[in-house]
């Protein structure tokens, strides 16, 4: 079945530092890749998605590239800030399974000033 | 852009009752909701597909008896964790699909949290 692998948290960055959440996956078919990001207390919210091979999503200076080749969409941002700290969710959505969403544990991110 | 509401965001119940939860997709059609739990720290666990009209599929392991699940209409799904005991205290969250949008799209609410006493 579907699977998606993110890097174990929590991580822990300075203001202004580079951030990579790594995630891979497993999929039949050609699924579409999402981040979501959830803040304490609060639902998800969708940071960004890339729903086919080589397409770059990107929002709010984060960014993630649909890497077929290695089944890849590692988030990257160039310098995080406190209000970055929250949960990030890798997913992917399957084109053959019924449209459902396959989540990743989640990584916790805390920006300190 | 779209915005999907659930409602109550908090609600504390006593062991044994009954606890409706309603998801409602504002601006757009959804002839499929989803429903999700997730338990503190840990990602979101699929419980359920609703489809407007028809019968909810259950994900394997999940009561269909205990947790009701109502699509009575294009902008409404409604959770009914039916004699709730503490372990099913958690954080339920649904997503909506737009039915009306060229490119696939789910939007998810904000979630409720629901303390079983």
């Amino acid at each position: 079945g579907d699977s998606v692998t993110q890097m174990e948290g929590p991580v822990t960055l300075s203001e202004e530092a580079f951030l990579t959440i790594n995630c891979t996956y497993t999929a039949t078919g050609y699924p579409s890749l999402f981040w979501y990001v959830q803040y304490p207390g609060e639902g998800l919210q969708l940071l960004l998605k890339a729903t086919k091979a080589d397409d770059k999503g990107s929002n709010k200076g984060f960014e993630a590239t649909y890497r077929k080749e290695t089944t890849s969409f590692h988030l990257e941002k160039g310098s995080v800030q406190v209000s970055d700290s929250a949960v990030y969710f890798c997913a992917l959505r399957s084109n053959t399974n019924a449209g459902k969403s396959t989540f990743g544990d989640g990584t916790t991110l805390t920006v300190k000033p | 852009g779209a915005v999907v509401s659930q409602h109550p965001s908090r609600v504390i119940c006593k062991s044994g009752t009954s606890v409706k939860i309603e998801c409602r997709s504002l601006d757009f059609q959804a002839t499929t909701m989803f429903w999700y739990r997730q338990f503190p720290k840990q990602s979101l666990m699929l419980m359920a597909t609703s489809n407007e009209g028809s019968k909810a599929t259950y994900e394997q392991g999940v009561e269909k008896d205990k947790f009701l699940i109502n699509h009575a209409s294009l902008t409404l799904s409604t959770l009914t964790v039916t004699s709730a005991h503490p372990e099913d205290s958690s954080f339920y969250i649904c997503s909506a699909r737009d039915a009306g949008a060229t490119e696939e799209t789910q939007y998810f609410g904000p979630g409720t949290r629901l303390l079983v006493l």
